[in-house]
């Protein structure tokens, strides 16, 4: 599975757009783009994915870039309950399974 | 209606005691995971079953031993606890590839500290 790289932590102003941005530069054309998200320490949620085109849920966009080599998670409107460590993972399905590798993660601090 | 829930929420115990941890899923799904947390909160898959037999084993000692009566329920159990197990283990599961949706669910989480 490709390896993700996102920034230790960011800030956000609350009522702004919170973009988070994942590099997954060795990618490959089968593996999927997913993002998860966990509070302080409850179990991990999903909140998106997709593969090559953008999406768009009630929760959030995924931007993917062309290239597929990184991509943007972005909170239209950030609340203080978005504060969490937002996890960027590329995997594909291996011998009939799914294997979610969660990286460190970016700590997102959503500000009053 | 919970759709992944762990028991105990937490557990103290000591070392060299067994325990198990038990899972169960309420969504129709196939595949089931146990994940592990710790002290640095990374996040790394231990075991995954499909359809009651087991698919991924990330090099976990032998300690631990996942059971899988039916597809929903995982229950973990560890023998002989050190130490170094004491973490937050998560339960999750979700679709087998091709069935459905591919995102995976989560429990909440099951603390256990070994003194």
């Amino acid at each position: 599975d490709a390896k993700t790289t996102q920034p230790t932590s960011m800030d956000c102003a609350e009522g702004r757009a919170a973009n988070l941005p994942c590099n997954h530069s060795t990618i490959s054309g089968n593996e999927y783009v997913y993002w998860y998200r966990q509070i302080h320490s409850q179990g991990p949620q999903y909140i998106i994915h997709g593969l090559k085109n953008n999406e768009t849920n009630e929760m959030a966009s995924l931007i993917i870039t062309e290239d597929r080599k990184s991509s943007t998670l972005i909170l239209p409107h950030a609340t203080l309950r978005d504060t969490a460590v937002y996890y960027c993972i590329v995997h594909a399905s291996t011998s009939g399974t799914y294997k979610y590798i969660f990286g460190t993660g970016t700590r997102l601090k959503v500000l009053a | 209606d919970t759709a992944v829930s762990q028991t105990p929420k937490y557990l103290v115990t000591q070392m060299g005691n067994d325990k198990s941890i038990k899972c169960e899923q309420n969504l129709g799904h196939d595949t089931m995971y146990w994940y592990k947390q710790d002290s640095k909160k990374f996040l790394k898959i231990m075991f995954s079953y499909n359809n009651k037999e087991l698919i991924i084993n990330e090099t976990v000692p032998n300690r631990f031993s996942p059971k899988s009566p039916d597809k929903a329920h995982l229950n973990l159990h560890i023998n002989s606890l050190e130490l170094g197990d004491s973490a937050v283990y998560f339960c999750a599961s979700s679709h087998a590839p091709g069935q459905g949706d591919t995102e995976a669910f989560f429990g909440q989480g099951t603390r256990l500290t070994v003194v």
